[in-house]
């Protein structure tokens, strides 16, 4: 069956440090992945997505996701973080139907 | 451009009441899904609806949770005689088109959520 594992609960960075999330996929063809961030009482904000192409993919708010077929992987990274990046963030996929799969989660804490 | 819209975000129920759960979609938007999420879990896919009808039923348990997405007003999450196990958050999302998700219309644009705490 198709999943996503997040394996990172909780990330801690420090404001302008760089950041990557990770997010492993599992899926036998090449399957549609996104990351969303969802900053507290907000819904899910779509991020960037990856559908085929060029496997590096730049979203909003200065982040990028590298799709790595030969890892499974689809990671999310920033050069500098930001206070305002501090959220829970969501990676998921789809073998091409309404059914997103999603990870649990990984919550990121920025300090000053 | 309003997003998607949820009410109430907080709901607490105690066993056996009924909880039902609002659902506004972006404008423009006749798809819609319901997620859920229990603690600790990644959100799980339970309906998709088109207008007056349901698409995908698939994911959602046999009994006492029905949805709905009338040709006027929101889409509907009911559950009825709720028990302590249904306390999670539940999600909407929407988007213009179904099940292509190649085209970047496709892409489920999601709600804040309703969190149903159930005493």
């Amino acid at each position: 069956a198709q999943s996503v594992t997040q394996p990172d609960i909780h990330i801690t960075v420090s404001e302008g440090a760089s950041l990557e999330l990770r997010c492993n996929y599992s899926y036998g063809a090449t399957p549609y992945l996104f990351w969303y961030v969802q900053s507290p009482g907000q819904g899910l904000q779509l991020l960037l997505k990856y559908f085929s192409g060029d496997t590096l993919v730049q979203g909003i708010k200065g982040f990028e996701a590298e799709f790595k077929r030969s890892q499974s992987s689809f990671n999310l990274r920033k050069p500098s973080v930001h206070w305002s990046d501090a959220a829970e963030y969501f990676c998921a996929s789809t073998s091409g139907t309404y059914k997103y799969i999603f990870g649990t989660g990984t919550r990121l804490k920025v300090l000053a | 451009n309003a997003g998607v819209m949820q009410n109430p975000r907080h709901l607490v129920r105690r066993r056996g009441q009924e909880a039902r759960l609002r659902c506004s979609p972006m404008k423009g938007h006749s798809h819609v899904y319901w997620y859920r999420q229990l603690p600790e879990e990644g959100l799980k896919f339970m309906v998709y609806l088109q207008k007056e009808n349901i698409i995908d039923e698939s994911g959602m348990p046999k009994e006492r949770f029905s949805a709905e997405f009338p040709k006027e007003g929101p889409s509907i999450l009911r559950i009825q005689q709720v028990v302590r196990g249904d306390s999670a958050a539940y999600f909407c999302a929407s988007s213009p088109r179904g099940s292509d998700v190649q085209s970047s219309t496709d892409t489920q644009y999601f709600g804040p959520g309703t969190r149903l705490t159930v005493l």
